[in-house]
């Protein structure tokens, strides 16, 4: 059964820092790994999606990484800004099924001002 | 363009009433989904649809729970004789045909007193 973990649960840093969200998933057997975002009572909006066949995908501040073999995945927030605050979920879609998500629990994350 | 709407946003019942959640997909969408999200929990696959048909029901956690999709569009989440353990937000996801990202409606708010 797959199982994605993600560390922090939460991250506090000021404005304009640099940051790493990472996510970790128990079986490399994955179709692809995404990036979502959550912002309070809203629902998930996707940020990047990666191939298990790609390394990276950019998307202007943000820059995910995907190593399958490790079973991990980061992404990066350069120059953060309070707009930036909200839980980050990572989903994984695998186990046979070209559609089934199994996500994280997220990163609360919040960028002081 | 319309995203994924979701109906109602709030409800609350009272325990052993029956609920019916709604999920009005983005128009051409072809794949629809529920996933739960409980307080402090990732987020849980419950169904998915293709068209009408729902192919993978595995994620349903009871037979109090059911779900239905008319016309390859709307689909109605219905919870019988609810528990408090249901409650939690409820999220609709729809996607197209030969597209991976699922685009996510705002939930609905399931509160069992």
């Amino acid at each position: 059964k797959q199982e994605v973990t993600q560390i922090p649960a939460a991250l506090s840093v000021p404005e304009g820092e640099n940051l790493v969200l990472n996510c970790s998933f128990t079986d490399s057997a994955i179709y692809n790994l995404q990036w979502f975002r959550q912002d309070p009572g809203k629902g998930l909006t996707s940020l990047l999606l990666i191939q298990s066949s790609q390394r990276e995908q950019t998307s202007g501040r943000l820059n995910a990484s995907l190593d399958k073999s490790s079973g991990r995945s980061t992404l990066y927030i350069a120059a953060s800004q309070p707009g930036d605050s909200a839980t980050y979920l990572c989903a994984v879609k695998s186990g046979g099924s070209n559609y089934k998500l199994t996500f994280g629990k997220g990163t609360l994350l919040t960028v002081n001002p | 363009g319309a995203g994924v709407s979701q109906s109602p946003s709030n409800k609350v019942t009272e325990k052993g009433k029956d609920v019916e959640l709604r999920c009005d997909p983005i128009s051409g969408h072809t794949a629809l989904y529920w996933y739960r999200q409980s307080l402090g929990q990732g987020l849980e696959f419950l169904i998915y649809f293709q068209g009408n048909s729902a192919p993978d029901k595995s994620g349903l956690p009871s037979d109090r729970f059911s779900a239905e999709r008319t016309g390859g569009s709307v689909s109605t989440l219905t919870i019988q004789r609810t528990q408090q353990e249901d409650s939690a937000v409820y999220l609709c996801a729809s996607s197209r045909t030969g597209d991976e990202t699922q685009y996510f409606g705002p939930g609905t708010r399931l509160l069992v007193l």
